[in-house]
């Protein structure tokens, strides 16, 4: 049975600071996607990863994939507080299959 | 382009009721999802459909959930009868085959 692990679960930051959130699976897979999802609303698609060393960048936000170290990371730059919410990674054990989420990383930014 | 469409938004029932969910897929979408997300948790797939049919559905408590997507398009998804562990919000996803799943905003189910 897959699992996906996410760490840290909470993260309380300053704005302008630099974090990492990691998301470690535990087979093997090639595909990751880092979802967005604010209080009481629905997930945003923010990155697909597509194969190993895979790297993307939006905005103050960039995710790396390692599919050998079976691990993906969601890195903040000089966080704003409109970066606060919860980042969920998704494995996808096979293309088109089902998604296995981590359990979140809840993220606040104090001003 | 319009998003994948759930309806209710919120429900509150006491156990032992049944509920109903909709979801209406992107349009030309042809995989469908359900997910469960308990509050404070990842979500959890309870049901794929490949057009018509069921690709997997080894997480659905069979006992009590059941799902089905006529004509490979719209899908409903029933409790019957409700515990009060079904308390989640209810996610519908949809994707073109073997690509990114785009979710719909979710029904909230309370079970009292």
């Amino acid at each position: 049975e897959l699992k996906v692990e996410q760490n840290p679960l909470f993260l309380s930051m300053q704005e302008g600071k630099n974090y990492t959130i990691y998301c470690n699976y535990s087979t093997t897979s090639d595909r990751l996607y880092w979802y967005r999802q604010d209080p009481g609303k629905s997930l945003e698609s923010l990155f697909v990863l597509l194969s190993n060393g895979a790297v993307k960048q939006e905005g103050r936000l960039m995710a790396s994939l390692d599919t050998k170290a079976r691990l993906s990371t969601l890195h903040i730059t000089a966080a704003v507080h409109d970066l606060s919410a919860t980042y969920f990674c998704a494995v996808d054990e096979s293309s088109g299959s089902r998604l296995t989420f981590g359990e979140g990383t809840q993220l606040t930014v104090n001003p | 382009e319009a998003g994948v469409a759930q309806s209710p938004r919120y429900k509150i029932i006491e156990k032992r009721q049944s509920v109903a969910f909709w979801c209406n897929p992107i349009s030309g979408h042809a995989t469908l999802y359900w997910y469960q997300q308990i509050l404070g948790q990842g979500p959890k797939l309870l049901i794929q459909f490949q057009n018509n049919g069921v690709v997997d559905d080894s997480q659905l408590p069979k006992d009590r959930f059941s799902a089905e997507r006529l004509k490979g398009v719209d899908s409903t998804l029933k409790i019957q009868p409700a515990k009060l562990e079904d308390s989640a919000v209810y996610l519908c996803a949809s994707s073109l085959v073997s690509y990114e799943q785009f979710f719909g905003p979710g029904t909230r189910l309370t079970v009292l």
